[in-house]
């Protein structure tokens, strides 16, 4: 199983719908992210927590919510759906910075989601 | 100006020989700096990771930083088809804690 679970893996929406992509972690990391992908842009951040009472905007945030429900869950919500949020979606997670050489630090990712919005 | 910068390609390199990318930062804080390989609709995944000035080798990967001018290369030598991909540059500063991921840049490795 993935350490990073996103669900669902694709979804089609109407303009207008609510909608809650979701995230699970078995990593044990206290910071967790969300970004979007579209072609040529990379990843631009949406959302990130650094422990469940830490929320934070990030670059791209208008238009998104988002809940940390636990250590290990994280979930991004559209409340009302445009079609320039068609994208593909990424959960991640990290550990606090780095403490000693070689400790990772690096972001894992989740197998993402892409989300259509018609 | 974007905080992280790379050529987006695409980067045609013959097979069996050095695929050079180059990715420049602004934020002077960053403290950790990441490569990643991506497939087509697939998630990011490790290739390095350096976090101080000089090079590191990986297999047939190397990672160059120079924080002075602020940029982070990688090396990939032997170029295999299967390391046709988008290569993202990531950087991080430890005070923040945030990633900010350059655009990618596309690699094509032509048999």
């Amino acid at each position: 199983d993935a350490d990073v679970t996103q669900t669902p893996r694709n979804r089609i929406t109407k303009t207008g719908k609510r909608i809650m992509l979701e995230c699970s972690q078995t990593k044990g990391h206290d910071r967790m992210y969300w970004y979007r992908q579209d072609p040529g842009l990379g990843l631009r951040l949406i959302y990130y927590s650094f422990d469940v009472k830490d929320i934070n905007k990030g670059e791209i945030s208008d238009g998104y919510s988002v809940s940390r429900q636990a250590q290990a869950k994280f979930s991004l919500s559209l409340e009302s759906a445009i079609p320039n949020q068609t994208a593909l979606y990424f959960c991640a997670t990290s550990d606090p910075a780095l403490r000693q050489p070689g400790d990772n630090t690096e972001a894992f990712f989740g197998q993402g989601t892409r989300l259509t919005v018609v | 100006q974007k905080e992280v910068e790379q050529n987006s390609g695409p980067l045609s390199v013959p097979e069996g020989a050095i695929a050079s990318l180059n990715c420049t930062y602004s934020d002077r804080g960053s403290q950790s700096f990441f490569w990643y390989r991506q497939y087509s609709g697939k998630s990011p995944e490790l290739i390095m990771s350096i976090y101080s000035n000089g090079d590191k080798e990986d297999g047939r990967f190397t990672a160059q930083l120079n924080k002075a001018s602020q940029y982070v290369s990688l090396l990939i030598r032997d170029s295999q088809p299967s390391d046709s991909a988008t290569y993202l540059c990531a950087v991080k500063s430890d005070s923040w804690g945030k990633f900010q991921f350059g655009a990618g840049t596309q690699v094509v490795v032509t048999p």
